[in-house]
């Protein structure tokens, strides 16, 4: 089975701050790795992937995300942030299965004051 | 690339009432859709995988003849909610798999808010 943890329900930071999402995850074998952002009442928005190669993995929007085998974890991260990126952002991991099936996590509320 | 559109963004409908939503990659073939249905601040819960020119899969508890999906094409996939009823409102929302590439993420529609009267 696989799973994805998102321990902070709600991450708020001031303009212009770095921001960190966290996520851990479960799989058997070595994990897909994707984070999604959504704004209200839209779809999923695709940020980026880490399938393999370099842990350090840099997307859309200036977010980048780490992957830590030995910790599982693959934590969001962006140097600086706009009030722009205030959204609900999901993180989700697929196994080596061919159902294609992502387990998300609960999501995180990240909300930027300016 | 990848865009998946989905149809229609609104649905309010009386109780008993059927409604059809589609899913369509714009862009690319997609041999797999999926279906998810989403509550108010919470995560996704998937509901069926959509494979073309064969029967879905449903994911446990969910209804089959409820949630009646159809894969007729390689760029279209419909969820048809049948005699629906308040406690279906709720967000739905498709995705695509690029057609022979597994390392490409999960494109999604915009969703489809769903009220029943």
């Amino acid at each position: 089975a696989q799973s994805v943890a998102q321990p902070e329900d709600q991450v708020n930071v001031a303009e212009g701050n770095p921001l960190t999402v966290k996520c851990t995850y479960s799989v058997s074998g070595n994990p897909y790795l994707f984070w999604y952002v959504q704004y209200p009442n839209r779809g999923l928005q695709f940020l980026l992937k880490y399938i393999t190669g370099d842990n350090l993995v840099k997307g859309s929007y200036g977010f980048e995300a780490e992957f830590n085998k030995s910790q599982t974890s693959f934590h969001l991260k962006k140097p600086s942030a706009l009030v722009s990126d205030s959204a609900l952002y999901f993180c989700a991991v697929r196994g080596l299965s061919n159902d294609y099936k992502l387990s998300f996590g609960a999501g995180t509320t990240v909300t930027v004051r300016a | 690339g990848a865009v998946v559109s989905q149809h229609p963004s609104w649905v309010i409908c009386k109780s008993g009432t059927s409604v059809k939503i589609e899913c369509r990659s714009l862009d690319f073939q997609a041999t797999t859709m999926f279906w998810y249905r989403q509550f108010p601040k919470q995560s996704l819960m998937l509901m069926a995988t959509s494979n073309e020119g064969s029967k879905a899969t449903y994911e446990q508890g969910v209804e089959k003849d409820k949630f009646l999906i159809n894969h007729a094409s390689l760029t279209l996939s419909t969820l048809t909610v049948t005699s629906a009823h308040p406690e279906d409102s709720s967000f739905y929302i498709c995705s695509a798999i690029r057609q022979e590439n597994s390392n490409q993420p999960q494109h999604f529609g915009d969703g489809t808010r769903l009220s029943i009267l």
